[in-house]
């Protein structure tokens, strides 16, 4: 089966820090460009950053909110993409999804939440 | 710095069309910012409806479609059916790497 699946979200203190994972499955992650893209409890969407694929350059870009603080990686022998959060801040509170686009399927996990709170 | 607008509401009757905007505070919105149309209902993660404008993602019916309509991207929904209702984003790649989501539209669906 084709699919993403985030894991990682937890409850962690303001200046805290937390790596979030998404495992991919049933296609060629290493070719796909992959988002993270979060949502806080009662808003929209919030696009957070991208990762290309090595093939592509392997660069990384980031929202301005979280740019300096977050940093998207890659591990494409395990087909898992990182989010790593630092510096965390109440407004990072949110549940994080990563997406790609794969042979015209669209793909998104189910998120992880994040809390960040004293 | 420019922000992308949506509807925040809009209601539709059943079997009726329905189009939805997706437009920019200054300037507008072309091919290049690779519209995207996402549909979410309450409680679930996002689903892709259409990328680069007007390529239905997979699975997607084909009453879902995706245009540039004067200034802005359009997502149209030809039918709506009770099960449209849902929170409508649309995402625009901005360039240099940076891609943003409008606010969102609720629709519905009585």
């Amino acid at each position: 089966e084709v699919q993403v699946v985030e894991s990682g979200g937890d409850l962690v203190k303001p200046g805290g820090s937390l790596r979030l994972s998404c495992a991919a499955s049933g296609f060629i992650f290493s070719n796909a460009w992959v988002s993270w893209v979060r949502q806080a409890p009662g808003k929209g969407l919030e696009w957070v950053g991208r990762i290309k694929s090595k093939t592509d350059g392997g660069t990384t870009d980031y929202a301005a909110p979280v740019k300096g603080r977050f940093i998207i990686s890659r591990d494409d022998s395990k087909n898992t993409l990182y989010l790593q959060m630092n510096s965390l801040k109440t407004e990072d509170t949110a549940v994080y999804y990563c997406t790609t686009v794969w042979q015209q399927l669209g793909l998104w996990g189910q998120g992880t939440l994040v809390t960040v709170s004293s | 710095q420019t922000v992308v607008t949506q509807e925040p509401s809009f209601s539709v009757s059943p079997g009726e069309t329905v189009t939805l905007t997706c437009g920019l505070s200054s300037g507008s919105v072309s091919p290049t910012y690779y519209p995207s149309w996402y549909q979410q209902t309450p409680g679930q993660a996002p689903r892709t409806l259409i990328y680069s404008t007007n390529t239905r993602s997979s699975g997607v019916p084909d009453r879902f479609s995706g245009s540039i309509l004067g200034n802005k991207a359009a997502l149209t929904i030809t039918g709506a059916q009770a099960d449209d209702e849902s929170d409508y984003y649309c995402g625009l790649y901005m360039g240099s790497g940076i891609s943003v989501f409008g606010g969102g539209t609720k629709l519905t669906v009585l």
